[in-house]
Order: structure tokens, then C-alpha cells, then sequence
């Protein structure tokens, strides 16, 4: 299994310019979800996915930000206009969600650094 | 409100010389507290989940425990590899696999 695979894995922009983050999870997984870290506010909930649909995106900074999944095995997270205090890196991950028991692990891709000149 | 707080923020030992990391929580209907790793430049790397209070789970020199308002992640004897980031986190009673995270705590292990 390849993981949760996010891409770019860096990015430099200037202020202004539209920004995609990429991420494919786990085959087999039905949740998936965005998060932020930053040194201020470490790991920050965006938004997450069940089954496709968005559950919650109550932790989307503004409307600058937004986040989509067409299918099961494609998720994107996009900024526009985006601003330095967008710098951070973002960070995908996936789990099964809705066992009737215990709680779900979720699985980590390895972040997109983004920096907004 | 879900709430996770670590201590200490950081934390240097020498090789050899055991400590605990600290987590307290607030959760609605507790259905995992999770401990994570990360180094730098990665992605959280999952360690353990623990259900109940009482539990504790271990792995080679970590060992985690819980009780109905905190967890420690108990590093015995360390070695400068055990350097990283240790995240806890909770799951709530959503069962959706959503995550709240605490700051972290960054360790760091001298020879």
C-alpha cells in the first residue's frame, strides 16, 4: 500500500495566487480528512469528508479556502486568494470510518509545505 | 468543546535518563486517545489508541497509559532515535474519525 499521497510537496507562491493541494488516500477508506500545522496552532482540524460528501468544514479558515473530493480516491484543498498566513503545511489523511466499536486510526500522507511570499 | 493540552511543551533527556509525557482531555463520550510520533519534515506517525481507563499499551520502550482525564506516554530508557514529536489526540462520541490534537510534545534525546 503507497499510503496517503499528497502532492506538491512544496510550494512557494506570492500573495494573490491561486494555490492546489492535492491528495489521493488509502484504498478502501471512506473518510478522509484536511488538517493544518502550524508552530503557533499546531494541528488544526479544516475540513473532512465521509463517503465523498463534506461532513464538517467548521475549521475552514474563510471563504478563501476550499475543498472538494469528486470521488473516492481524489481530494483537493484550494486557496484563493492566498496570503502569508496561509503559510503552514497542510496535511491529508484517511481512515474506514463507521465501525460499530472502538475508534478509527487515522493514516497520514507525508504534508504539502506551502509558502505565501 | 473537545480540548486536548500536552506538557511539557519540550523535553531533553539524556540517553538512558526515563521520563513522561502528559496529556489531559476533555471529550464528549471518549472513543480513542491517540498517541502519534512525528519527525521532521513528516507526517504523524500512529503508536497507540487506548479505549478505557485503565488500559495500557506498549511498544518497545514507550508505553502508554489512560485514565478518565489524562494519559502519559512513559519513554524508558530513550535513545537519541526516540527524538521527535509526540502528539495525543482524542475521538469523540461522532464516530466519524475526526481528531483533536493537543500541541505536541517535542523530545529530544542526547548520546
Amino acid at each position: 500500500d503507497a499510503g496517503v499521497i499528497q502532492s506538491p510537496r512544496h510550494e512557494v507562491t506570492e500573495m494573490g495566487q491561486e494555490v492546489t493541494l492535492r491528495c489521493k488516500p488509502i484504498s478502501g477508506h471512506n473518510s478522509l480528512f484536511w488538517y493544518r500545522q502550524t508552530m503557533m496552532r499546531g494541528l488544526e482540524l479544516l475540513i473532512y469528508f465521509n463517503n465523498n460528501v463534506p461532513i464538517d468544514d467548521s475549521g475552514m479558515p474563510e471563504d478563501r479556502f476550499s475543498a472538494k473530493m469528486p470521488n473516492a480516491s481524489f481530494s483537493t484543498l484550494k486557496i484563493q486568494p492566498s496570503e502569508p498566513r496561509d503559510s503552514a503545511v497542510y496535511f491529508c489523511a484517511s481512515t474506514k470510518a463507521g465501525q460499530s466499536s472502538g475508534a478509527n486510526v487515522l493514516t497520514f500522507g507525508a504534508g504539502s509545505r506551502l509558502t505565501v511570499l | 468543546e473537545d480540548q486536548v493540552t500536552q506538557s511539557p511543551e519540550a523535553l531533553r533527556l539524556q540517553e538512558g535518563e526515563s521520563s513522561s509525557l502528559n496529556c489531559s482531555y476533555t471529550v464528549s463520550g471518549l472513543r480513542g486517545l491517540f498517541w502519534y510520533r512525528q519527525d521532521p519534515g513528516k507526517g504523524p506517525e500512529f503508536l497507540f489508541t487506548l479505549y478505557s481507563a485503565g488500559e495500557e499499551k506498549e511498544k518497545e520502550r514507550l508505553k502508554a497509559t489512560l485514565t478518565k482525564k489524562e494519559s502519559f506516554l512513559h519513554i524508558t530508557a530513550p535513545k537519541p532515535e526516540d527524538s521527535a514529536t509526540y502528539l495525543c489526540a482524542v475521538s469523540g462520541s461522532s464516530n466519524t474519525g475526526k481528531l483533536i490534537f493537543g500541541q505536541g510534545t517535542t523530545l529530544q534525546v542526547k548520546p
